[in-house]
C-alpha cells in the first residue's frame, strides 16, 4: 500500500508569484484535505476535496484554489504569493465511508516566500 | 467558532513516567477525535482515534473521551525520549469531514 506523497518537498518563491503543490492520496482514499501550518501553530484547514468536488473550505482567500483528479490526486494552487504564505503545507487523505475522518498525512511541502 | 484547545506546554516528564495530555472541544456535534504526534518540521502522524466514551488502549498509549465534559486526553505510559514531540488533538466538525485542530502540546521526556 502506497502512502500519501507530496511534491515538491521544498520550494522558494518570490512575492507575487504563483505556486502549485501536488499530492497523491493513499491507495483507496477518495478524500484529500489541504492544510497550512505556520511555525509554532497547529494545522489550518484550507479545503477538502471528495470525489473531485470541493467539500468544505476554511478561512483562506480565493487565491488559494485546488483541484482533485479522477485518480484522487490533488493540487493546491496559490496565486499572488505573500510573505505570510511561507509555511509547511500538508496534504492528508482519508478513505471515505466509515472511519472517513481518519486522515493520513504526506511528508509536507515547505514553501518559502521571499 | 468551533475550537479545540490544548495547553501549549512544554510538558516535561522523566523517562519512564506517565505523560498526560489534555484537550477540550467546543462543538457538541463532534463525533470523532484524534491524537497525532508531530516531530519538528515533519508532518503529523496518527497515534489514535477515539469515537466512544471511555478508554481506548493501544500499546503504551491510552486515549480517553468524555463527551459530557467535552474533553479528550492521551496518556503515554513508560515515556521514552523518542516520545518528545508536539501532540496535536483534532475533532471533526459536525457532519463535515473537516477536522478542527488544537495548537498542540509540546512534550519533553528527559532521560
Amino acid at each position: 500500500e502506497t502512502g500519501v506523497t507530496q511534491s515538491p518537498t521544498h520550494l522558494i518563491k518570490t512575492r507575487g508569484q504563483q505556486v502549485t503543490l501536488r499530492c497523491s492520496s493513499q491507495s483507496g482514499h477518495n478524500t484529500v484535505s489541504w492544510y497550512q501550518q505556520a511555525l509554532g501553530q497547529g494545522p489550518q484547514f484550507i479545503f477538502q476535496y471528495y470525489r473531485e468536488e470541493e467539500n468544505g473550505r476554511g478561512n483562506f482567500p480565493p487565491r488559494f484554489s485546488g483541484l482533485q483528479f479522477p485518480n484522487y490526486s490533488s493540487e493546491l494552487n496559490v496565486n499572488a504569493l505573500e510573505l505570510d504564505d511561507s509555511a509547511l503545507y500538508h496534504c492528508a487523505s482519508s478513505p471515505g465511508g466509515g472511519g472517513a475522518d481518519t486522515q493520513y498525512f504526506g511528508p509536507g511541502t515547505r514553501l518559502t516566500v521571499l | 467558532q468551533k475550537e479545540v484547545e490544548q495547553n501549549s506546554g512544554p510538558l516535561s516528564v522523566p523517562e519512564g513516567a506517565i505523560a498526560s495530555l489534555n484537550c477540550t472541544y467546543s462543538d457538541r456535534g463532534s463525533q470523532s477525535f484524534f491524537w497525532y504526534r508531530q516531530y519538528s518540521g515533519k508532518s503529523p502522524e496518527l497515534i489514535m482515534s477515539i469515537y466512544s466514551n471511555g478508554d481506548k488502549e493501544d500499546g503504551r498509549f491510552t486515549a480517553q473521551l468524555n463527551k459530557a465534559s467535552q474533553y479528550v486526553s492521551l496518556l503515554i505510559r513508560d515515556s521514552q525520549p523518542s516520545d518528545s514531540a508536539t501532540y496535536l488533538c483534532a475533532a471533526n466538525a459536525g457532519n463535515n469531514r473537516k477536522l478542527i485542530w488544537g495548537l498542540g502540546t509540546s512534550l519533553a521526556v528527559n532521560p
